[in-house]
């Protein structure tokens, strides 16, 4: 089955600082990699999503970049705010019809 | 339009009983996915239904079982609880299969194994 991996654990950036979250995956045939936020005591909130024909796509703040060859994608997120503080989970999605979480990124943004 | 909804909230079992959860997916929406999500850690797959037939699963034992029904409301139910099953309970619906439209998260059950 497919394995994901999520680097960092916790992150901190200066407000207007860049943060940037890496997501690694195991099996070459997932095809969907979307991005969740999940602030405290609330449900996760898809934030983005890539295809696998897709190398790079944006909306305002926040990129995803997907590296099919090295089976890697990232999320960035530019001009962070304070409202940018959450956990950020990666996922993909294999052919078996199958999500598959990261383990989640603490994301804390300094005033 | 009103969002995906889970019932109940909180939850308090003992080891070895049985439990059902329910979730009501968002108008319009004809698949649920189920996830358990422990504290700190990413949501784990459970299963997925699409048009009331299971359409893919995670691994989880067959302890845990699911229904979905005409409406695409949906039920989770976990048979002979085990401690290590505490954690919040997460559906999501969408409509079309998950890998192909938003999922919409509902806000969760906290179960609670004793």
């Amino acid at each position: 089955g497919e394995n994901v991996e999520q680097h960092p654990s916790t992150l901190s950036v200066q407000e207007g600082d860049s943060a940037v979250i890496k997501c690694t995956y195991s099996d070459s045939a997932s095809n969907y990699f979307p991005w969740y936020k999940q602030e405290l005591g609330k449900r996760p909130q898809l934030i983005i999503d890539i295809r696998s024909n897709v190398g790079e796509k944006k909306d305002q703040r926040i990129a995803v970049t997907l590296n099919k060859t090295a089976k890697h994608f990232s999320l960035h997120i530019t001009e962070t705010q304070p409202e940018d503080s959450a956990v950020y989970f990666c996922a993909a999605y294999d052919t078996g019809n199958q999500f598959y979480f990261g383990t989640g990124t603490s994301l804390t943004v300094i005033p | 339009e009103t969002g995906v909804t889970q019932s109940p909230t909180h939850l308090i079992k003992t080891r070895g009983q049985q439990v059902t959860l329910r979730c009501s997916s968002q108008s319009g929406h004809n698949t649920v996915s189920w996830y358990q999500q422990a504290l700190g850690q990413g949501p784990q797959f459970i299963f997925q239904y699409y048009r009331e037939e299971e359409n893919g699963r995670g691994n989880f034992p067959p302890r845990f079982s699911g229904l979905q029904f005409p409406n695409y409301s949906s039920e989770l139910n976990v048979n002979a609880l085990e401690l290590d099953d505490s954690a919040l309970y997460l559906c999501a619906s969408s409509s079309g299969l998950a890998r192909l439209n938003e999922q919409f998260f509902g806000p969760g059950t906290r179960l609670t194994v004793l």
